[in-house]
This record gives structure tokens, sequence and C-alpha cells, in this order.
């Protein structure tokens, strides 16, 4: 099975600031997909930016982009200008694109604290 | 088009209750999921469904059952209901194709007490 691993238990950023959160994954697959979520205090999973193992260009949605590695299996979310409505539980998530079922498997988590 | 809809928001059960978390999607998706999260922790896969008639175990299945009557819906069961239950429960859809993008309901929060 697929491990997703996010060593940042939690973050802070300044406000206007830029912050980079880590995540590795451990597969033997060629052909996946990984992503972001958001998860506010509400709890709904927001996805903030999604990234094909295929494609070579890194993802980018406005303010939040990321850095893929795929040799060192290493997908790292950099979040720009940041705002307080940033804060928020931030998961990374691997999904084969291979496998029945297409489930998501989650890392543990960051928490990011954004202060004015 | 109210995507993927959760019922009830929060519940509370007494340890060996059964209950049914509710989940219906009105967007035609074949695939549809069951994902816990514990506090603290990112979420896990309970049980899924690749169409109706059709479901299977995920990583942490024990406790729970599930049924794909329909294409819109995928109701998730506790038959005795034990405190490590307690968490909350996420509902998922998305399109076969590979591609797609899975969507999630609002959540349960269940304590079992």
């Amino acid at each position: 099975a697929q491990t997703v691993t996010q060593s940042q238990p939690e973050m802070s950023v300044q406000e206007a600031e830029t912050v980079t959160l880590s995540c590795t994954y451990d597969t033997s697959e060629s052909d996946y997909y990984l992503f972001w979520y958001k998860q506010p205090p509400s709890r709904q999973m927001i996805l903030v930016i999604r990234q094909e193992a295929y494609k070579q260009q890194n993802a980018t949605e406005n303010r939040f982009s990321v850095n893929f590695q795929k040799a060192a299996k290493s997908f790292s979310l950099k979040i720009s200008d940041s705002q307080l409505g940033d804060a928020a539980m931030y998961f990374c998530a691997y999904r084969s694109a291979e496998n029945s079922g297409y489930a998501l498997n989650f890392g543990k988590g960051t928490s990011l604290l954004v202060t004015p | 088009n109210a995507g993927v809809t959760q019922t009830p928001k929060f519940r509370i059960l007494k340890i060996g209750q059964s209950m049914t978390l509710q989940c219906t999607q009105d967007m035609n998706h074949n695939y549809m999921y069951w994902y816990r999260q514990d506090p603290g922790m990112g979420l896990k896969l309970i049980y899924y469904s690749v169409g109706a008639g059709i479901t299977d175990k995920g990583e942490v299945p024990n406790g729970y059952n599930v049924s794909r009557s329909t294409t819109e819906d995928f109701p998730l069961r506790l038959e005795l209901a034990a405190p490590s239950q307690t968490s909350v429960y996420f509902c998922a859809s998305r399109l076969r194709e590979t591609r797609e993008t899975q969507y999630f309901g609002p959540g349960t929060r269940l304590l079992v007490l």
C-alpha cells in the first residue's frame, strides 16, 4: 500500500509571506495523482491543487503551487502571499491510476497558522 | 445540484446501538467512498463502491457494512457501536474516468459513549 508522510504537524506563517508544506510518498507505481486538500474548521474537504505524475510541469492555482519531484517522491505545496483565510489543516493525498477503486491515501496533515 | 449530501450532521450513540449514516450524490457518479477521520489524523478508507451492486473493503472495514442499491445512495451501517468508532465520517464520489476528482460531503460527526 502507498504511504503518504507529512513531517510537519504544525506550521506558522505571517500574513503576506510565503510558506511551504512538505509531503513525501512511497509507491512502486509509475502512474498516479497527487493532491493537496484544505480542511478549515468547518471540516469540509476542499481541493486546493492536483498533480498528474506523468506531467513534468508543476501545477499552479493562483497563490498555490507545487514542487513535484518524482524521483525523490516529494510533493510540496507553496502558498504565496498568505492570507488569514488560508489557516486550516492541509492534507497531502495520493491516488493510484492503476488500481481499482482509485481511493485516496492521506497523510496525517499539517496545521497551518496564519498570523497578522 | 446539491453535490454530496450526508445525514445526520452529528449523532451521539450508546455502546451497542446501531445506526445508518446516509450519503447521497446527485452527480451521477459511478464511484463512491466512505472515509473516517480520527482526531489529529488523515482520512482512512472504510469501504468503496464502483457502481450499483458492487462494494469492496478499504483499509478499516471492521465494524461497518455498506450497500449500493442505486447509483445515488451509499449508506454506511454500524451494527454494534463501539467507542473506537467515535470519528468524523466523510462520504465522497467521483466519475469513473481516472482523471476525475473526488467530491466530498460535509461529514458526519459520531460520538459513541
